[in-house]
């Protein structure tokens, strides 16, 4: 059965403490893997695509890798506004997407 | 780029009426639009997933006559809750995307029914 599964389910950070958010997958042929922030009440913004193990992306404090069975979301000297959940979403085909429950981040000032 | 629109934010409704949510793409045309629901500390829950000028496919236990969505422009879904009843309030999020490209998702609606 095709699965996203992410940890930790929660995770609080001093301001400028780096850390790592993982996904792991368990899906029969990834098409791409994705990161999207989301912000309380909002909905989730694009981040990443990766599609090949050894892909990395880079932006700001964040840093996705991406391997053959997970990803991580690497955050480098964090700061508050970073604060939200991070998802991350596989696409199988076509149109076939699934997501996981995300990580929430607080970072502390 | 890539701009996805949601309206409306909040909607408050009674129960026994319906509301209508909508969901645009701003500067792209989206080929496929997908509407989720989203519980708290849950991750997305697909409803139905749309292709312009054609019926929606909606996920196993989402029932299309209370759900009913329409994609009748490159540029536009909607979702029309009917016949709401208190267990429909949720956060309902769309998204959108044009070709292979990624999600791109609106800004959610929460949706009340009292």
């Amino acid at each position: 059965e095709d699965q996203v599964t992410q940890s930790p389910e929660a995770l609080r950070l001093q301001e400028g403490e780096s850390s790592s958010l993982n996904c792991s997958y368990t899906v029969s042929g990834l098409r791409g893997l994705f990161w999207y922030r989301q912000d309380p009440g909002k909905g989730p913004e694009f981040l990443f695509t990766l599609y090949s193990a050894g892909e990395e992306k880079e932006k700001e404090r964040l840093k996705a890798t991406l391997t053959k069975k997970e990803s991580f979301l690497h955050i480098t000297a964090p700061k508050p506004e970073d604060s939200a959940t991070y998802l991350c979403a596989v696409r199988v085909t076509g149109n076939q997407f699934y997501f996981g429950t995300g990580t929430s981040l607080t970072v502390i000032p | 780029g890539a701009v996805v629109s949601q309206h409306p934010s909040r909607v408050i409704c009674k129960s026994g009426t319906s509301v209508k949510i909508e969901c645009r793409s701003l500067d792209f045309q989206a080929t496929t639009m997908f509407w989720y629901r989203q519980f708290p500390k849950k991750s997305l829950m697909l409803m139905a997933t749309s292709n312009e000028g054609s019926k929606a496919t909606y996920e196993q236990g989402v029932e299309k006559d209370k759900f009913l969505i329409n994609h009748a422009s490159l540029t536009l879904s909607t979702l029309t809750v009917t016949s709401a009843h208190p267990e429909d309030s949720s956060f309902y999020i769309c998204s959108a995307r044009q070709g292979d490209s990624p999600l791109h998702f609106g800004n959610g609606t929460r949706l009340t029914v009292t």
